[in-house]
Parts: C-alpha cells; sequence; structure tokens
C-alpha cells in the first residue's frame, strides 16, 4: 500500500527558505506523479507543482521564480523548496500521488504537515 | 487560468436527504473534473475522477456527472460522516486549479 509522508520545520521565519520532504513507501517514485498541495488558512487550496517519474517538473507559475521540486530515488523521497517565504505561505502543506501516468487525479495524500511563517 | 466555482459555499442538510453540489468552470474543461471530500484534521479522498468515474472503496450513495463547464457531485441519502468540505479540481490544463470548496453541515 502506498503511503507519503511529510517532514519538516512547522515555523520558518519571513524571507528564509520553506524545505519539506515527501518520504513514500510502498511504491517507487520513478513511476508515476508526485506533487506538493497547499491549503491556506480559509480553506483555498493550491496546486504547487510535481516531479514526474522522469524527474521532470511543473510548476505553478505563480510560484516559478521561488519553488523547486527535487528527488532522491535511492531514498526513495522528494522534496519541496519554497524560497524567500511570507506570511502568506502560512498552510497546511500536503504532499500526493497522482492515480496513473494519464491521471491526474490525486489518489493518494499525506496527512499534511503545518508551516507557519512568522517571525 | 481556469476558475472553478463551487456553489453554494455552505449547504445545511438533514441526515437522509440527498443533496447535489455544483462546480463550474470558467472555460470548457470536457470531462477533466475530480471530486475530493476532507473531513477536518484529514487529507483529501479523492470520491470521483472525471467528472463521473467511480473510485474503489467509496460508497456508491457518491455519483458524478457533467461535462464542459457545469459539473455535480451527488450524495443520495446523506449519512452523517458525510460531513465535511467538498472540492473540485481541473486537469484540463497542466496549471491544475481547486474550487474554494462547499461545506457541508448538519441542519
Amino acid at each position: 500500500e502506498v503511503q507519503l509522508q511529510e517532514s519538516g520545520p512547522g515555523l520558518v521565519k519571513p524571507s528564509q527558505s520553506l524545505s519539506l520532504t515527501c518520504s513514500v513507501t510502498g511504491y517507487s517514485i520513478t513511476s508515476n506523479y508526485w506533487g506538493w498541495i497547499r491549503k491556506f488558512p480559509g480553506n483555498k487550496m493550491e496546486w504547487m507543482g510535481y516531479i514526474s517519474y522522469s524527474g521532470s517538473t511543473s510548476y505553478n507559475p505563480s510560484l516559478k521564480s521561488r519553488i523547486s521540486i527535487t528527488r532522491d530515488t535511492s531514498k526513495n523521497q522528494f522534496f519541496l523548496q519554497l524560497n524567500s517565504v511570507t506570511t502568506e505561505d502560512t498552510a497546511t502543506y500536503y504532499c500526493a500521488r497522482s492515480s496513473g501516468y494519464y491521471d491526474a487525479s490525486f489518489a493518494y495524500w499525506g496527512q499534511g504537515t503545518l508551516v507557519t511563517v512568522s517571525s | 487560468n481556469i476558475v472553478l466555482t463551487q456553489s453554494p459555499a455552505t449547504l445545511s442538510v438533514t441526515p437522509g436527504e440527498s443533496v447535489s453540489l455544483s462546480c463550474r468552470a470558467s472555460q470548457s474543461i470536457s470531462t477533466s473534473i475530480h471530486w475530493y471530500q476532507q473531513k477536518s484534521n484529514e487529507s483529501p479522498r479523492l470520491l470521483i475522477k472525471y467528472a463521473s468515474q467511480s473510485i474503489s472503496g467509496i460508497p456508491s450513495r457518491f455519483s458524478g456527472s457533467g461535462s464542459g463547464t457545469d459539473f455535480t457531485l451527488s450524495i443520495n441519502r446523506v449519512e452523517s460522516e458525510d460531513f465535511s468540505i467538498y472540492y473540485c479540481q481541473q486537469s484540463y490544463s497542466s496549471l491544475f486549479t481547486f474550487g474554494s470548496g462547499t461545506k457541508l453541515e448538519i441542519k
């Protein structure tokens, strides 16, 4: 059974970088698509980007200058880095897996991790 | 960007009632819409994909319909465990977007 687990600091200072890890068990990240999605206070959801089975990436243009998604296939982990954060980046961050190579629904999600941006 | 508008924002119902939740896209997206349920302090759960395709393990009281710009998630005879927030998400464009959600609450 595929399982995803986010980890990383729960508090980040403004202007610094937010770094999160998604650890995957039960399925190889060299298959399918792996994404980051966040939910803001007030319930708005935003797709941030994904990394594919081949390592190619796609990002939300609204974040393109600040975001990077990378992976370590030896550890079966992928990572989110968001630079120059502000209080507007306070959100619960989820990692997720697409349902299939040609199926862009998200069938598998991590439990989510709350990141607060505050000095 | 494709904007998804969900209505109503909040729906108050009595258990046993049947309900329909709406998601309208700002342009035609064929059937590239997916529905999620999110309970408090849990991660989203995929209910329906590509407008009407059922998901293994999801109760049969959940169904989806629509194409183009107008989509509906129907719940036949709401149960107590169904009270949560429902989101639609489109994958027609490479910039995936979500609707703002419909909160289903107990009347």
